[in-house]
């Protein structure tokens, strides 16, 4: 069975400091990786996702994410967090055939930035 | 091109009755899955369905069902509300159901807030 750990449930930042955002998977093929964010009251909006390929992929909002597949991680960063980044960031792992593609996701983690 | 719609975006309701929720995928997706947030179970998946039938299933009792139009626009339906059953519902649409990153990426919408009285 698929399943996705975030062992940060509330991580807080200063603005203008680095970010990385934990997430490790659990899949028994070649695993599709997302990272969404959300805001209160909002539904999700995709980040960046592995599908293949280059392990560091770049998304929106200058975030980009590490595939270790040694590690089994996918871990989230950025170089210097805005006060607009507060939200909740939600890792999920899904299938790479059509009918295996739901998606699980990790329980989520809530970043505040101070100012 | 517009995102995925959900209707109505707030609900309420009391325990015993029925709600239908509605999703209009974006236009060219012909599947679309349902998902519950809720803040004990977090994201959980409900079902999907493509050319009107149910192709993938999660672990949710049979009071929660679902059903897709010609058009693909989708409508989730519970009975019998329970307390737990409030809940942010999420309806994400996708191209297809063939393999591949093309087919596989889910763009949400903003969700129904159900809450059960």
């Amino acid at each position: 069975a698929q399943s996705v750990t975030q062992p940060d449930i509330h991580i807080t930042v200063s603005e203008g400091a680095s970010l990385e955002l934990r997430c490790n998977y659990s899949y028994g093929a070649t695993p599709y990786l997302f990272w969404y964010v959300q805001s209160p009251g909002q539904g999700l909006q995709l980040l960046l996702k592995y599908f293949s390929g280059d392990t560091l992929v770049q998304g929106i909002k200058g975030f980009e994410a590490e595939f270790k597949r040694s590690q089994s991680s996918f871990n989230l960063r950025k170089p210097s967090v805005h006060w607009s980044d507060a939200a909740e960031y939600f890792c999920a792992v899904g299938g790479s055939t059509g009918t295996a593609s739901k998606l699980t996701f990790g329980t989520g983690t809530r970043l505040q930035v101070t100012l | 091109k517009a995102g995925v719609t959900q209707t109505p975006r707030y609900l309420i309701k009391t325990r015993g009755q029925q709600v239908t929720l509605s999703c209009s995928p974006i236009s060219g997706h012909r599947s679309v899955s349902w998902y519950q947030q809720t803040p004990g179970q977090g994201l959980q998946f409900l079902f999907e369905y493509f050319s009107e039938t149910q192709r993938n299933k999660g672990n949710f009792p049979g009071r929660f069902s679902g059903r897709q139009f010609s058009n693909s626009r989708s409508e989730m339906n519970v009975s019998t509300l329970e307390l737990g059953d409030s809940a942010l519902y999420l309806c994400a649409s996708r191209i297809g159901l063939a393999g591949g990153p093309f087919n596989n990426e889910q763009f949400f919408g903003p969700g129904t807030r159900l809450t059960v009285l």
